[in-house]
């Protein structure tokens, strides 16, 4: 089946340690989506790309980065988390204009 | 700029009754759609019903459906028959276009608990 998935599936990170979290689609959707959610919040648009196009929040702090290097990949950089960077990170994808949005288990990031 | 609201923060239901759960939003764009998620304590988001600003009648898929009130600009969920399963937390969400594709804007939630 067609999916988006996202490894790994638990991460923990130390304090200020580089981390990286990564999505793929089989779904060949141009867009790809990276949310953020702290527990017991909506999840929060972090930045999304349309193909090569990076499109950033503009309340997105500068300590998250993102890369695409393909239609199918995208990953979340994460330079130096903080203990206020834990949180669910949802990846996820759609067509350009499309109604469909299809969402990735997540990754829990704990940070410690 | 969007805005989505959801007023309740938690619901409680008797199982096999139906609930609403309430969500308004703010646009001045003419076409959008707005969405019902549900995200169990697992955290996958799982898409329940679409409901687009142009659809003349109320979208439904199985236990739910979507009462959508254009001139109040509410699109309440009715879940019907509630099940102990459906405990998790609802979002209601709208999407925006923009020349980058569209985008995905997502109320505070209700957390769901359906009783035995």
């Amino acid at each position: 089946d067609a999916m988006v998935i996202q490894n790994p599936r638990y991460q923990v990170t130390q304090f200020g340690k580089p981390v990286t979290l990564s999505c793929s689609q089989t779904l060949n959707h141009n867009v790809m989506y990276w949310y953020q959610q702290k527990s017991s919040q909506a999840p929060k648009l972090l930045f999304h790309y349309y193909d090569k196009d990076f499109n950033n929040e503009a309340d997105t702090p500068d300590n998250f980065q993102s890369r695409r290097p393909n239609t199918s990949f995208c990953f979340l950089d994460i330079r130096s988390p903080g203990l206020g960077d834990a949180a669910m990170y949802l990846c996820a994808t759609s067509e350009w204009r499309g109604y469909g949005y299809t969402f990735g288990s997540g990754t829990r990031l704990t940070v410690v | 700029a969007q805005k989505i609201t959801q007023t309740q923060p938690g619901m409680f239901v008797q199982e096999k009754e139906a609930v609403t759960l309430d969500c308004t939003y703010d646009t001045s764009d003419p076409s959008y759609g707005l969405f019902w998620y549900k995200q169990p304590s697992s955290g996958e988001m799982i898409f329940l019903i679409y409901q687009g600003s142009y659809d003349q009648q109320n979208a439904t898929e199985g236990r739910y459906s979507l009462n959508f009130q254009k001139a109040r600009k509410s699109a309440n969920l009715v879940i019907s028959a509630s099940q102990l399963g459906d405990s998790a937390m609802y979002f209601c969400a709208m999407r925006e276009i923009e020349t980058s594709g569209s985008r995905l804007t997502f109320g505070e939630g209700t957390q769901l608990t359906v009783n035995p």
